[in-house]
């Protein structure tokens, strides 16, 4: 069965921090997809990235950038110079290739950051 | 695009009455989730539809559950006889009918049963 694991409860940083957030996850299809969502105080989940399990290349995007690797099962997101805005929940979540047709994703329980101003 | 809509925000209940939630998804999309989050988890599948079809349901939906989708358009879950283990956050979320699109989701009902 899937799985995602997200060890750090709660993370506590000051604005311009560089923060990494922790996402290791289990499943016995070669073929799947990885996620990341945040979801801030209004409760809405908002997409972030995508990864499919054969492209291992890192991504960044401005301030977010991405690190797959598939030989530790982890798929890490860091945030640069951290902002009072990046403040909210973050949930990785993995959708295996059966899956995908329904795109039943599998989440983990999420990781809670502040920025403190 | 305005989003995926629910409707209400809030359900406050008592132990043993029914509620209905609505969810109405982005127009062109053809995929419909209900997935439920409860507090301090990530949100866990219940079911999902493609156009009006229901295609698969969680062992989470017991027989208390029943969602539908007439018409392919939006989409309504029932809880009948709830109880205080019902409580969480009912979160529907939609995409497009093709692998690499992304779920967008709503903000939420959040249901109380007292």
């Amino acid at each position: 069965a899937q799985k995602v694991t997200q060890a750090q409860t709660e993370i506590s940083v000051v604005e311009k921090e560089d923060v990494t957030l922790d996402c290791v996850y289990e499943t016995r299809d070669t073929t799947y997809y990885l996620f990341w969502y945040k979801q801030p105080p209004s409760g809405e989940l908002v997409f972030l990235i995508r990864r499919n399990s054969f492209d291992e290349q890192n991504e960044i995007s401005g301030r977010y950038s991405w690190n797959f690797q598939k030989s530790t099962s982890s798929f890490n997101f860091t945030i640069t110079a951290s902002q009072v805005v990046d403040s909210a929940v973050y949930f990785c979540a993995l959708s295996e290739a059966r899956d995908t047709g329904r795109r039943a994703l599998t989440f983990g329980s999420g990781t809670r950051l502040q920025v403190q101003p | 695009d305005t989003g995926v809509s629910q409707d209400p925000r809030h359900k406050i209940t008592k132990r043993g009455q029914n509620v209905t939630f609505r969810c109405d998804p982005i127009s062109e999309h053809n995929r419909l989730y209900w997935y439920r989050q409860t507090l301090g988890q990530g949100p866990e599948f219940l079911t999902y539809f493609q156009n009006e079809a229901q295609l698969e349901k969680s062992r989470l939906l017991s027989d208390r559950f029943s969602a539908e989708r007439p018409k392919g358009s939006f989409s309504t879950l029932e809880i009948q006889r709830t109880e205080q283990g019902d409580s969480a956050m009912y979160l529907c979320a939609s995409s497009l009918g093709t692998t690499l699109s992304p779920l967008h989701f709503g903000n939420g009902t959040r249901l109380t049963v007292t």
